[in-house]
């Protein structure tokens, strides 16, 4: 079946490093999806992108989408201590229920 | 506006008892989804509905498991005998329309059996 891997698991940056989170899918996606989850919180929605190629910007986030459609990254820069968390990428292929990704948490050190 | 609510927050039950999980969705939103979450884990699919549709009830892990969506809004997860591995903190989210919408995420419920 479908499946959405995410590099790496853990990353601990020192505050003011960049950060890169990487989505692998096994499958092509027509759309992938990143939410944010606080610790001991639930998912929140960051984005969405839909075409092949496409490059998204909040602020000191950058999306992207893979040509292929079967990859996509998130890259922030500057960490602060506000980006602990963890990170999920999720995607759609084929029928209407998101693969999760299996996450990469997030440790900001100040 | 009002989010997604669930309730309860908590359950702890005991092994072979039954529980409900109650999600209420946004108002207006068609499509609603049950994940499964287990400690420090990603999300796992369970099922999803949308509007009078038949459900996607592919990722139900065991027949144990089943979902309904009355009238189209409230919905509810049963297990039924429950197990230890159904520990997990399962969450509703709710969506305009099935597909590219933005999911939002109500706060979930911590099934913990005992």
């Amino acid at each position: 079946g479908q499946q959405v891997m995410q590099i790496p698991q853990y990353q601990h940056v020192q505050e003011g490093e960049d950060f890169t989170t990487y989505c692998n899918s096994s499958t092509t996606l027509s759309n992938i999806q990143w939410y944010k989850q606080r610790p001991g919180g639930h998912p929140v929605f960051l984005i969405q992108l839909v075409k092949s190629g496409e490059v998204k910007k909040q602020k000191r986030l950058t999306f992207q989408f893979g040509e292929a459609k079967k990859n996509s990254s998130l890259h922030i820069t500057a960490t602060q201590t506000t980006d602990v968390g963890t990170y999920f990428c999720a995607g759609l292929s084929g029928t209407y229920k998101y693969i999760f990704g299996t996450g990469t948490r997030l440790k900001v050190l100040a | 506006g009002a989010g997604v609510s669930q309730s309860p927050s908590n359950k702890v039950t005991e092994k072979g008892k039954d529980v409900e999980l109650r999600c209420d969705p946004i108002s207006g939103h068609t499509a609603l989804y049950w994940y499964r979450q287990s400690l420090g884990q990603g999300l796992e699919f369970l099922i999803y509905f949308q509007g009078n549709s038949a459900p996607d009830k592919s990722g139900l892990p065991s027949d144990r498991f089943s979902a309904e969506r009355t009238g189209g809004s409230v919905s509810t997860l049963t297990i039924q005998r429950t197990q230890q591995e159904d520990s997990a903190v399962y969450l509703c989210a709710s969506s305009l329309l099935i597909g590219q919408y933005e999911q939002y995420f109500g706060p979930g419920t911590r099934l913990t059996v005992t």
